[in-house]
């Protein structure tokens, strides 16, 4: 069973093109975040949602706007995409959002824009 | 604001070397710090991890760091390098103020010669 599944794995789309990436963890967890791997391979924190509510809220674009329906999910949405956006997004769960709480990665989404 | 250092972007050991790979941070209190491990493709993979204690942290796969306050390090390193252990390894440094947002170092990319 994969503890934090990602969906789709690869996506390419054009530029001003609305997507979502998909995110669930079966580990019982209650808290989820994304995170951006740029093409040099840096991570970033974008947000972080605890039992579906908003914990960390980065500098991002609000063309980017995440949603927890619940806490076993947590759903990246992109309005207009632009080139800049094509990364490599992971979301990650852990127990809670104490410090030093381990975080588990999902295999990521490869976002192309064209 | 903390930050992570990862000197080294690639390093090229032989398969049955030591390895050792470089990290430093700033950061005004005690930090935790954390080794994740990305393999092509795929998330990451925690490694190991520092709190407080016991200076020398063992990890996963046979690596272990050592916490150095003096240094501000936490280098990664393994006796006996094989060659699954390619990849690219990050170091993070983890926030004490709540809400556990992960720093990210550049990470370094290990190449594994035969």
């Amino acid at each position: 069973d994969t503890a934090v599944s990602q969906t789709p794995k690869y996506l390419v789309t054009q530029m001003g093109n609305d997507k979502s990436i998909k995110c669930e963890q079966n580990l019982g967890h209650d808290t989820m975040y994304w995170y951006k791997q740029d093409s040099k391979k840096f991570l970033k924190i974008m947000f972080s949602y605890n039992n579906k509510e908003l914990i960390i809220n980065e500098t991002v674009p609000n063309r980017f706007s995440p949603k927890s329906p619940d806490k076993a999910h947590l759903n990246l949405h992109i309005n207009s995409l632009e080139l800049g956006d094509s990364a490599v997004y992971f979301c990650a769960s852990s127990q809670g959002y104490r410090s030093g709480e381990t975080q588990y990665f999902g295999p990521g989404t490869r976002l192309l824009v064209l | 604001a903390q930050s992570v250092t990862q000197p080294d972007i690639h390093i090229t050991v032989s398969e049955g070397a030591s390895l050792e790979l470089r990290c430093n941070y700033s950061y005004g209190a005690t930090p935790y710090l954390f080794w994740y491990v990305q393999s092509p493709g795929q998330g990451l993979q925690l490694l190991l991890k520092y709190f407080s204690g016991d200076t020398l942290v063992q990890g996963i796969k046979g690596f272990e760091a050592e916490f150095k306050r003096s240094q501000s390090s936490f280098n990664l390193r393994k006796p006996s390098v094989h060659w699954s252990d390619a990849a690219e390894y990050f170091c993070a440094v983890g926030q004490t103020g709540g809400g556990n947002k992960l720093t990210f170092g550049t990470g370094t990319q290990l190449k594994v010669e035969l």
